[in-house]
């Protein structure tokens, strides 16, 4: 069965650090790959999303970057984080076509002081 | 664009009650997925169903039922007896039959369960 990591669990960083959460999946191969952010007031948004290898596209312009070094590998970085980046960050991927469901990992909070 | 309404932001209910989370969506594409997700305290979201835009036919898992009606545009869910674990934030989610970004998932705001005991 498929698994999805998510790391660290919390983090708390102040403005202008570095910032890298981690994603990875288990048991699928060649997934999309997603990563949302949920402010404050619980709205969902995308922000990047990965169909392969070195293959990212980003949905919103702003501070975070992307990267996916391995097909199951998903990372989230930012070279100096704003207090506007707290947030909960979430990771999900999807299986081939014909399972079209998005399944979610455990999720990282991060609060910028 | 799509867009997913979920116009009930907080709904509070004695366990046992039975309780309707609404959803309405909009979009052109002729095929779609719909989706219900639940954020219990912990933060993770829990996939509870998808339904294809061309199978209308409602679905009952357990206490949890899904009425879905193309014609009004609307995937409600609904609870029934709930209990306090219930308690959580429910989404509802609209993605397009496509890979790459029109596969990405857009979200209600989502509704806010309240179960009391």
């Amino acid at each position: 069965s498929q698994t999805i990591h998510q790391w660290p669990a919390t983090l708390v960083q102040p403005v202008g650090s570095p910032l890298s959460l981690e994603c990875t999946v288990e048991g699928t191969s060649n997934p999309n790959l997603y990563w949302y952010r949920q402010a404050a007031g619980r709205g969902l948004q995308l922000l990047f999303y990965s169909v392969g290898i070195g293959q990212i596209s980003s949905e919103v312009p702003q501070n975070l970057s992307a990267s996916r070094p391995q097909d199951r590998q998903f990372i989230l970085s930012s070279k100096k984080l704003l207090l506007s980046d707290s947030g909960f960050y979430l990771c999900a991927w999807r299986g081939p076509r014909g399972r079209e469901t998005q399944y979610f990992g455990p999720g990282t909070r991060l609060l910028v002081l | 664009a799509q867009k997913v309404t979920q116009a009930q932001t907080e709904i509070s209910v004695v366990e046992k009650e039975d309780v309707t989370l609404d959803c309405v969506y909009e979009t052109r594409d002729t095929t779609y997925y719909l989706f219900w997700y639940k954020q219990p305290p912990s933060g993770e979201l829990v996939f509870l169903i998808r339904r294809n835009s061309f199978d209308e036919q409602n679905e009952i898992s357990g206490r949890y039922s899904w009425n879905f009606q193309k014609s009004t545009s609307s995937f409600n869910f609904t609870i029934t007896a709930s209990q306090v674990v219930d308690s959580a934030v429910y989404f509802c989610a609209l993605s397009a039959d496509y890979t790459g970004a029109n596969s990405k998932l857009t979200f209600g705001k989502g509704i806010t369960l309240s179960v009391r005991p």
